[in-house]
């Protein structure tokens, strides 16, 4: 079956440093991986599509990787910011159209 | 305004009793989906829906149905309320051609359903 695993349910890391966040994938690599933000409370927002032939994708602070031989995508978040806590969800893009979310990584920026 | 809007946004019920959660969206997206959130279990697709006239069981259907009623809106119905269904409900849509790629989903605020 196809799954996806965030090993860290919940992190730690001091303001300024950069934060990394693994997601691992099982069975076949999807064609894209994709890092949505959830805040408590609220629907979780998208943030980084990438794609089984594109290695690393950038969005201002935000780094994603995909490598599919060690079928793992790290999701980094660099000068981390305390507004930067919240739990993010890697999801995968599954067979039948469907996309498969792992259980999410909270993580804490401490001041 | 919102995009994709959910009412209520919070519900307590008894066991037993009959439960519609709402779903609207302004997106103009064909794909409509329900998950339910549960702590350490992550979001769990319960039932998809990819046009008004295409309804797909997800992976934890049972004890729920839904209903399209149009390309806007997409109902979920609990029959008959158990304890164990007391979670974070969400409705989302997506678009396989929108410009975020792939099939990005967009989330509403959830719902907080307790059955009591």
């Amino acid at each position: 079956s196809q799954k996806i695993e965030q090993n860290s349910e919940a992190l730690n890391i001091q303001e300024g440093k950069t934060a990394t966040l693994t997601c691992n994938y099982t069975n076949y690599s999807p064609a894209y991986l994709q890092w949505y933000r959830q805040d408590p409370g609220r629907g979780p927002v998208f943030l980084l599509l990438i794609r089984e032939n594109e290695k690393e994708k950038r969005k201002e602070r935000l780094k994603v990787t995909f490598d599919t031989t060690l079928k793992q995508s790290l999701f980094h978040i660099t000068a981390s910011q305390p507004a930067d806590s919240a739990t993010y969800l890697c999801a995968r893009a599954g067979r039948d159209d469907k996309i498969i979310f792992g259980k999410g990584t909270r993580l804490h920026i401490l001041p | 305004d919102a995009d994709v809007t959910q009412t209520p946004r919070n519900r307590i019920t008894k066991t037993g009793k009959r439960i519609m959660l709402e779903c609207s969206q302004t997106k103009g997206h064909d794909r409509m989906y329900w998950y339910r959130q549960d702590p350490g279990l992550g979001l769990r697709l319960i039932y998809y829906s990819f046009d008004v006239k295409d309804i797909n069981k997800g992976e934890i259907s049972d004890g729920y149905s839904v209903s399209r009623q149009a390309q806007a809106k997409f109902s979920l119905s609990l029959e008959s309320a158990i304890p164990n269904q007391t979670a974070l409900y969400f409705c989302a849509t997506s678009d396989p051609q929108g410009r975020a790629g792939g099939d990005t989903q967009y989330f509403g605020p959830g719902t907080r359903l307790t059955v009591l």
